[in-house]
């Protein structure tokens, strides 16, 4: 029962471009973090955004949240060829302290 | 050095066989997760610890049992490996003074055959 979905499924963007991935989720929550995958290995947390913020900056980074419409997005902007990777959404909801994740967005950099 | 580690890195086994994953990380953290994840989909939460003695099951938890045997160790068990166990699983970290964020371990394919 995965609450996160992410959209679109795989992304194909080239190099110096901009890249944007959606995440929608089901129930109230307390943050919603997004994670980086290199194929087959383990996740890096990349930035935390809290249900009582609307926007968040780290780096090439912006992450948005609207409560609202219980939904994120991750831009990336300039992407790099080493920016390929699957980009997951996590969401902690209420003062529950497990993570509930999505299927993720395959991205690929294109040189 | 690696802050969350997991052995085997690779197995191979077959139906039936008893399999250990273990983990082991030197964060510091007290809660310490098994997640599973199959091709397209995202991590399955098996079963987690908050800290020693506090163990909780996952969304997925059915045919695996866990040990914390410390802290800094967290422990997943096959029982009796069946092929639809095949995944890579991941053992995660974290802890609440840091937000919660979650530390990776590399990863373990296993395959059942």
């Amino acid at each position: 029962s995965q609450q996160g979905e992410e959209d679109p499924q795989a992304l194909s963007i080239q190099e110096g471009e901009n890249a944007t991935m959606n995440c929608s989720y089901k129930t109230s929550i307390n943050n919603l973090q997004w994670y980086r995958q290199n194929s087959g290995r383990g996740l890096v947390h990349l930035i935390l955004i809290r249900s009582n913020e609307r926007e968040k900056h780290s780096g090439r980074l912006r992450v948005t949240l609207d409560t609202s419409k219980k939904s994120s997005s991750l831009l990336i902007t300039a992407s790099r060829a080493a920016d390929t990777a699957s980009y997951f959404c996590a969401t902690r909801p209420g003062s529950n302290y497990q993570l509930i994740w999505g299927a993720g967005t395959k991205l690929i950099i294109k040189p | 050095d690696a802050d969350v580690t997991q052995t085997p890195r690779n197995r191979i086994t077959k139906t039936g066989k008893r399999i250990m994953l273990e983990c082991s990380q030197t964060k510091g953290h007290d809660r310490m997760y098994w997640y599973r994840q199959d091709p397209g989909l995202g991590l399955r939460l098996i079963y987690y610890s908050f800290d020693v003695k506090d163990i909780n099951k996952g969304e997925i938890s059915d045919g695996y049992s866990v040990s914390r045997q410390a802290q800094a160790k967290f422990s997943l068990s096959l029982e009796s490996a069946i092929p639809n166990q095949t995944a890579l699983y991941f053992c995660a970290t974290s802890s609440e003074r840091e937000g919660n964020e979650q530390f990776f371990g590399p990863g373990t394919r296993l395959t059942v055959l």
